[in-house]
């Protein structure tokens, strides 16, 4: 069964660093977001990506975010300066419909020390 | 206040028996979520519904959306039904998220 995969599963980096996070989502799926959760809290949205560019995106979302995908498979959230409020773990989801069950991949824990 | 709202937010269940999980939102929605948290983080889509009701095996979902309100029924609860439950509806290009209610079912 076809299933969304994220890398790496666990990423530690310093404050001020740049980090990227991969997804690969489904391949015949056109709909791409991330969220984060923060230990012991909600999960929030971050941003979705349609037709490749942004269609939505939250507060959370500022300068120091980014997404792209590359090369028609790879779907990745660049933070520039990475601050110590973004440790969190950071999922990604796609899905074949607008309106449609989300697949979620098993996440990224982002730790920032 | 929270746009989605679940209670209760802990369960405690003895095994077989039958669970609801409620969730009541306050913007506009075009469909309704519910979710399973695993324990080691991963998340899986259980239902999603925009009217009425759905079965999956012993998970039972309603919606209403006059009332703004979704319920999620688990009969015959099992220690493996163990894991958090969350509601997300799906606003604008979004879903927005409730905090979640955390089952755990006991032998």
């Amino acid at each position: 069964e076809p299933e969304v995969t994220q890398t790496p599963s666990h990423q530690v980096t310093q404050m001020g660093q740049e980090v990227i996070l991969r997804c690969v989502p489904i391949s015949n799926h056109l709909y791409f977001y991330w969220y984060r959760q923060i230990l012991g809290q909600k999960v929030e949205f971050l941003v979705s990506f349609y037709n490749n560019e942004i269609s939505e995106k939250s507060e959370i979302f500022d300068d120091q975010f980014s997404v792209e995908r590359p090369d028609g498979s790879n779907f990745t959230l660049k933070i520039r300066s990475t601050k110590l409020e973004d440790s969190a773990m950071y999922f990604c989801a796609s899905t074949r419909l607008a309106i449609n069950e989300q697949f979620f991949g098993p996440g990224t824990r982002l730790t920032v020390l | 206040k929270n746009e989605v709202e679940q209670s209760p937010q802990n369960l405690t269940a003895q095994e077989g028996e039958f669970i609801t999980i409620n969730c009541s939102y306050s913007v506009g929605i075009s469909a309704l979520h519910w979710l399973q948290q695993h324990p080691g983080g991963g998340i899986v889509s259980l239902f999603m519904l925009s009217s009425g009701k759905k079965k999956h095996g012993r998970l039972i979902a309603t919606i209403n959306i006059q009332e703004k309100h979704s319920s999620l029924h688990i009969t015959a609860s099992h220690p493996r039904d163990s894991a958090v439950y969350i509601c997300a509806v799906h606003n604008t290009d979004k879903l927005i998220f409730g905090t979640g209610t955390r089952l755990q079912v006991f032998p």
